[in-house]
């Protein structure tokens, strides 16, 4: 069965230090993959995306991902966390059963303390 | 730049009523998308649409729930009787391409009462 974990609900990090959001998938079939923010009320941001080309992928805000298909792991870096970057993140995978689906996983909350 | 737009931003309805939450995808996009959040709650897919057809769905996705591109331009997702675990915010998306980038709308907080 296809499935998306991301490892830890909530993240802390100090302003300045390294944020890692872990996401894992499982699929039978190859993967579209992406990373969506979500901030306090407000609807899903587009982050950044895989679709089969580069392995390591840059988005916006200085996040980047890389595609690991041995570990099965997409996971979501930045070198330097800012406080506007407290908020909720998703990891997703889109995947053709058929029609295309797609799957979220729980979401991390990333903490960002000054 | 263009965006997805979602109406009402908030309904608030009682239990057994029907609910039709509305929304805009980006004109050329061809492909759209329902999915919920339940308060708290992942992201869950409902369904895809193309070509005037479901394309695939999910086992939330029961007899209750319909979809709809009436005109050309609005997609809707009405709920034909709705229960008190329906409320949750529902999220419109679309794409250009089955596997391209999806944009979200604002979202439709739906409570049932």
């Amino acid at each position: 069965a296809q499935s998306v974990t991301q490892l830890g609900s909530h993240v802390s990090v100090s302003e300045g230090a390294l944020v890692l959001l872990r996401c894992n998938y499982s699929s039978s079939v190859p993967p579209y993959l992406f990373w969506y923010v979500q901030y306090p009320n407000q609807g899903l941001q587009l982050l950044l995306k895989y679709t089969s080309a580069a392995t390591l992928v840059k988005g916006i805000n200085g996040f980047e991902a890389e595609f690991k298909k041995s570990e099965t792991s997409f996971h979501l870096t930045k070198p330097s966390a800012h406080m506007s970057d407290a908020a909720e993140y998703f990891c997703a995978v889109t995947l053709n059963t058929g029609g295309f689906k797609t799957i979220f996983g729980a979401g991390t909350r990333l903490f960002v303390k000054a | 730049e263009p965006e997805v737009t979602q109406t009402p931003s908030h309904q608030v309805t009682q239990m057994g009523q029907e609910v039709i939450l509305r929304c805009v995808p980006i004109s050329n996009h061809l492909y759209f998308y329902w999915y919920r959040q339940i308060l708290g709650q992942k992201v869950e897919f409902l369904v895809s649409f193309y070509n005037n057809e479901i394309s695939e769905k999910s086992e939330i996705f029961d007899d209750q729930f319909s979809v709809e591109r009436p005109d050309g331009s609005n997609f809707t997702l009405k709920i034909r009787s709705t229960k008190l675990e329906d409320s949750a915010m529902y999220f419109c998306a679309s794409s250009l391409q089955d596997t391209d980038t999806q944009y979200f709308g604002p979202g439709t907080r739906l409570t049932v009462l």
